[in-house]
């Protein structure tokens, strides 16, 4: 059974070019979370989403960054016109419907704006 | 406002040791998990204990313990017979029955040292 899965691992973007991460729940969860770690900190919350539907985004930046899930396919957290500030490890974890507290993460994917 | 407080930014144990890191946090919600995670250098976010504010004991996952004081509003993490793999960022969590997100501390730096 194949965990949380998120790629790119590593993604270098050149200011105000655009950033795409993909996360794939584990199978037969229905919840996707994004987190945000900037370096020295601790994990942020930004999103929470199920199919088709955010539930949560009241850690999300006004601007420039959206997330979705659509009903095939992974969860994409996009980030528009980056700056060196968006450099941060982003962290997607999933959990199954009615198990909010059993919460998986992926590896992470790691931004990087030059 | 919820807020969760590791004190120690590094710690260092000898191997076989047991060591215990630190966490405090402060809510007025009475329903709420603690959880604590183990970050190697490879970035990835591993679960390693949960505990609820009901549970009556205090939780145990092998080698992991927490010391789970509620009326200190503490959630420690004591690791026995520590091993070199030990080492690692160890962040404190909480989440809220009412709420999505999880709230993570800064983290303590745990260095195993033979």
């Amino acid at each position: 059974n194949a965990g949380v899965m998120q790629n790119p691992r590593h993604l270098v973007r050149r200011r105000g070019q655009e950033a795409r991460l993909r996360c794939s729940p584990m199978k037969g969860h229905s919840h996707v979370y994004w987190y945000r770690q900037l370096p020295e900190e601790g994990l942020k919350f930004m999103v929470y989403l199920q199919k088709e539907n955010i539930i949560d985004e009241s850690g999300m930046p006004k601007e420039r960054f959206s997330a979705e899930f659509p009903k095939e396919g992974p969860s994409i957290l996009r980030i528009q016109q980056v700056v060196r500030g968006d450099s941060a490890a982003y962290f997607c974890a999933s959990s199954p419907l009615g198990e909010e507290n059993t919460i998986y993460f992926g590896e992470g994917s790691w931004l990087t704006v030059v | 406002a919820q807020k969760i407080t590791q004190t120690q930014p590094g710690m260092f144990v000898q191997e076989k040791e047991a060591v215990t890191l630190d966490c405090t946090y402060d809510t007025s919600d009475p329903s709420y998990g603690l959880f604590w995670y183990k970050q190697p250098s490879s970035g990835e976010m591993i679960f390693l204990i949960y505990q609820g504010s009901y549970d009556q004991q205090n939780a145990t996952e092998g080698r992991y313990s927490l010391n789970f004081q509620k009326a200190r509003k503490s959630a420690n993490l004591v690791i026995s017979a520590s091993q070199l793999g030990d080492s690692a960022m160890y962040f404190c969590a909480m989440r809220f029955s009412t709420g999505n997100q999880f709230y993570f501390g800064t983290g303590t730096s745990l260095t195993v040292i033979p």
